[in-house]
């Protein structure tokens, strides 16, 4: 059965702190993806990254890199030098390849950096 | 940004009505998904669809059902709404015969059953 944890509920950090996010996740598939998105209190859901299983590259993308290592399941989200307009909650989710393409999401994590 | 809408965007309902939201897109995206959210719990797969008149359950399904007669819609039905149906709900696609596998999601319905 896939499983996503995302164990920090919520952080704060005071502005032009870098903060990692951290995402484990379960699955038996040996394809699947990985995603982040971000949840602004405005309330939609935004994508900001996939990365499919057979590519354990590390991406950075301005402030934002994500660290994927499957030897231990995660797939952790760093924000450099974070800003105000980082405040929202993150959700991790893994998506298996098999057929359903199903979606399972962590509970997310509210970050609030603080100016 | 992906074209999807929901309707309505807020809702009052009282216990026992029937509620329907309606989820639309112009992406033409095979994939449709319903979702619930409330604290602490994330996003909850509700149902899904993976073509015209396919679909199946999520992992909380009671108490819900879905229908899809076109590609482009995809709606959720409440048979007789309940307080612990009180949630925002949340619609996505996907087009995984493109090689992207992200799901984009609508603006969400906040459903309050009183």
């Amino acid at each position: 059965a896939q499983k996503v944890t995302q164990a920090q509920t919520e952080i704060s950090v005071v502005e032009k702190e870098d903060v990692t996010l951290d995402c484990v996740y379960e699955t038996r598939d040996t394809t699947y993806y990985l995603f982040w998105y971000k949840q602004p209190p405005s309330g939609e859901l935004v994508f900001l990254i996939r990365r499919n299983s057979f590519d354990e590259q590390n991406e950075i993308s301005g402030r934002y890199s994500w660290n994927f290592q499957k030897s231990t399941s995660s797939f952790n989200f760093t924000i450099t030098a974070s800003q105000v307009v980082d405040s929202a909650v993150y959700f991790c989710a893994l998506s298996e390849a098999s057929g359903t393409y199903k979606y399972i999401f962590g509970t997310g994590t509210r970050l609030k950096v603080l100016a | 940004d992906a074209g999807i809408t929901q309707s309505p965007r807020h809702k009052v309902t009282e216990t026992g009505t029937p509620v329907t939201l309606r989820c639309h897109q112009t992406e033409n995206h095979r994939y449709m998904y319903w979702y619930r959210q409330d604290p602490g719990h994330g996003l909850r797969l509700i149902h899904y669809s993976y073509g015209v008149k396919d679909t199946d359950k999520g992992e909380v399904s009671d108490g819900y059902s879905v229908s899809r007669s076109k590609t482009e819609d995809f709606l959720l039905t409440l048979e007789s709404a309940t307080s612990s149906q009180t949630s925002v709900y949340f619609c996505a696609i996907s087009d995984h015969g493109t090689g992207e596998y992200e799901q984009y999601f609508g603006p969400g319905t906040r459903l309050t059953v009183t």
